[in-house]
């Protein structure tokens, strides 16, 4: 099992670009999200989703889309790349949405926008 | 929003030492617990899950204890070693929201050989 994955590692932006960060996990988890982590932060929740076809709002959802059409994959993407957006980006994902499963973390995919 | 506080900041100690620190959350609608381990450069490792007031887990030379009534957690690291050195984080969930996972600050431990 690759477990969680996520890519790219790296990436910088100009402000105004769009992208998405790719998230995939085989282990055929019901449970995804996306955190993102800053300096002198805790991890935030940015969006997470309970099964296909089913998305919500975390702590800091506004200037990120997401979708999830599939089991494995839970894409995020950044509408219009803000400055502000700069950090590094967790997804993980646990079994079901039942907080007593154990979450694992992609690598993280660290944002740079200029 | 949960306020979870981990104590201290940051950690420095000698080889061989002992250590603990701690994780308060607000003990109300509780539910679960998570202890991870981040080493620099990697992505947080699940440690523990608890759940039950008075739950002690164990894994080689770390332990955690929970105190769901009052509202904390203690991390407790026996004889560290260099490769302990990472950030230590807890993450309360509540009964309310859906299995969220509310992250703390952490505590940063750096074992000096």
């Amino acid at each position: 099992n690759a477990g969680v994955t996520q890519t790219p590692k790296f990436q910088v932006l100009k402000t105004g670009q769009s992208m998405t960060l790719q998230c995939a996990q085989d282990m055929n988890h019901e449970y995804m999200s996306w955190y993102r982590q800053d300096p002198g932060m805790g991890l935030r929740l940015i969006h997470y989703s309970v099964g296909a076809g089913i998305t919500d709002q975390g702590e800091v959802p506004n200037g990120y889309n997401v979708s999830r059409s599939t089991t494995e994959d839970f894409p995020l993407r950044l509408l219009s790349a803000a400055p502000s957006q700069t950090s590094v980006y967790f997804c993980a994902s646990r079994n079901t949405g039942t907080a007593t499963d154990t979450q694992y973390f992609g690598p993280g995919t660290r944002l740079t926008v200029l | 929003i949960l306020n979870v506080e981990q104590s201290p900041q940051s950690l420095h100690v000698q080889e061989g030492d002992s250590t603990n620190f701690t994780c308060s959350f607000p003990s109300s609608n509780f539910y679960a617990l998570h202890w991870y381990r981040w080493e620099t450069a990697k992505s947080p490792e699940a440690l523990f899950v608890m759940t039950l007031n008075g739950d002690e887990k164990k894994k080689g030379r770390i332990s955690a204890t929970l105190n769901t009534k009052e509202g904390y957690s203690y991390l407790y690291i026996k004889g560290s070693q260099p490769e302990d050195s990472a950030t230590y984080l807890c993450a309360p969930s509540r009964g309310s929201t859906l299995g969220r996972l509310y992250f703390g600050r952490g505590t940063q431990l750096t074992v000096w050989p």
